[in-house]
């Protein structure tokens, strides 16, 4: 089973920087199945970069995601007010087919 | 634009069976897509526990095979979950959730329902 680690746990940052947030894979992944969603207090994931760099539909692009093999990363160019919140990435594997999900990254205001 | 509503009791007895219903609406529960149930402890991250398509063919979690039953009724537009012999590590907001058939990923959410493991 392919355990995902995301770095950092918290990343204090003011409105307008950019943020970088990093996700591990145990071992090389196919960049297809790596996901990111944001997720705020009270409410369901949102899914923002699926194949590990295509956006989601209605999602800005100020949000990007990159990488392959076991490093992937979730760039938000310039953070908005709105942005501050947790970040998931997520693995899918084929076979069998399962579906896990890093810790978070936890966005907060500085 | 589809739509995920979860039901189903707020608290569930230690050994007991939890049970939810997830409503599909504004899209087909018979278009290519698995349909997943997924959960959240307060506090911690996101599980996967396991997904149904229209068919009725399902995929489990390994560690919670034993306990789980994810189902469709087509003719409700709706899917379920049964996880039986629940503790309170099952205690979680417990989300449904649509993937595409070979997409790897879940585009569309409920908003969650709350489900409390105490006697």
């Amino acid at each position: 089973e392919i355990v995902l680690t995301q770095s950092p746990g918290t990343l204090s940052l003011s409105p307008g920087e950019r943020a970088t947030l990093s996700c591990r894979a145990s071992q090389s992944v196919s960049s297809s199945w790596l996901a990111w969603y944001q997720q705020k207090p009270g409410q369901a994931p949102r899914l923002l970069i699926y194949a590990a760099s295509s956006r989601a539909t209605g999602i800005p692009d100020r949000f990007s995601g990159s990488g392959s093999g076991t490093d992937f990363t979730l760039t938000i160019s310039r953070l908005e007010p709105e942005d501050f919140a947790v970040y998931y990435c997520q693995h899918y594997d084929i076979s069998p087919p399962l579906f896990t999900f890093g810790p978070g990254t936890k966005v907060d205001i500085k | 634009q589809v739509q995920l509503q979860e039901s189903g009791p707020g608290l569930v007895k230690p050994s007991g069976t939890l049970s939810l219903s997830c409503a599909v609406s504004g899209g087909s529960i018979s278009s290519s897509h698995w349909w997943s149930w997924i959960r959240q402890p307060p506090g911690k991250g996101l599980e996967w526990i396991g997904e149904v398509y229209q068919s009725g063919i399902t995929n489990y979690k390994a560690s919670l095979e034993s306990r789980v039953t994810v189902s469709v009724d087509k003719s409700k537009s709706q899917f379920s979950l049964r996880l039986s012999s629940v503790t309170a590590a099952d205690t979680a907001v417990y989300y449904c959730a649509r993937s595409l058939v070979r997409g790897g990923y879940f585009d569309s959410w409920g908003q969650g329902t709350l489900v409390t493991v105490s006697s």
